[in-house]
């Protein structure tokens, strides 16, 4: 079965601190997300990384950071939380799927998501 | 940048009464799937759809990906307590998804 483990599924943090949010998959995906869901708002794409060290802005990447330095793990960073990242982060690990490829590798893979409060 | 909305929002059924779900685009899609997210836990893929008027079946779920490729539907038939969670639609060449459909079921 494929995993992806993210390492607290609650977090409480205060305003101005640094937050990471560690995510490991165990599937060797080259691809791998970072999203976060807000109530009305559904998955919002922060960053992605289709290779180590390579990353790719999503549609909401201010006030966030990435990390990856190996396959398996891609860090979520916020530098200086605020209380409007507050919410549900979920991570995911894909196959790097080109179009006309078989659908069946173009899978995200969700972690169970880690839910950040900022007070 | 490809708008998904989804409809109804939330939907409250007993158990055993049918329903449909709606996902609808702004522009087409090259591909679409559903998604399926229980409390607590990461969305699960249920299906990928391709083809403009595509069916698929997964068990008592119908999926149906609409002839122009601009939006899709999921019918349940006979809904079961089980299938309680948050319905997702999501477009697959840009990783976007919609807002969900919360369903749940009451036995």
């Amino acid at each position: 079965d494929v995993k992806v483990t993210q390492s607290s599924r609650y977090l409480v943090k205060r305003t101005g601190e640094k937050v990471f949010l560690e995510c490991v998959q165990d599937m060797d995906h080259e691809n791998m997300f970072w999203y976060r869901q807000d109530p009305g708002l559904g998955l919002r794409l922060i960053y992605f990384s289709y290779d180590v060290k390579m990353k790719e802005k999503g549609d909401i990447p201010e006030g966030y950071s990435v990390s990856r330095e190996k396959k398996e793990r891609f860090s979520l960073i916020l530098e200086s939380a605020s209380t409007n990242q507050t919410s549900m982060y979920l991570c995911a690990s894909s196959f790097n799927w080109v179009a006309g490829e078989n659908l069946a590798k173009n899978i995200q893979y969700f972690g169970a998501g880690t839910r950040l409060s900022v007070l | 940048t490809q708008l998904l909305e989804q409809s109804p929002q939330f939907l409250s059924i007993q158990e055993g009464e049918n329903l449909t779900v709606y996902c609808n685009s702004s522009s087409v899609f090259s591909s679409l799937q559903w998604y399926r997210q229980e409390p607590g836990e990461g969305p699960v893929l249920l299906v990928t759809v391709v083809t403009g008027g595509e069916v698929k079946k997964l068990k008592r779920l119908t999926f149906q990906f609409g002839d122009a490729r601009k939006d899709s539907s999921l019918h349940i038939t006979a809904a079961q307590p089980g299938d309680t969670g948050l319905y997702l639609c999501a477009g697959v060449a840009d990783m976007r998804f919609g807002a969900g459909t919360r369903l749940t079921v009451k036995p």
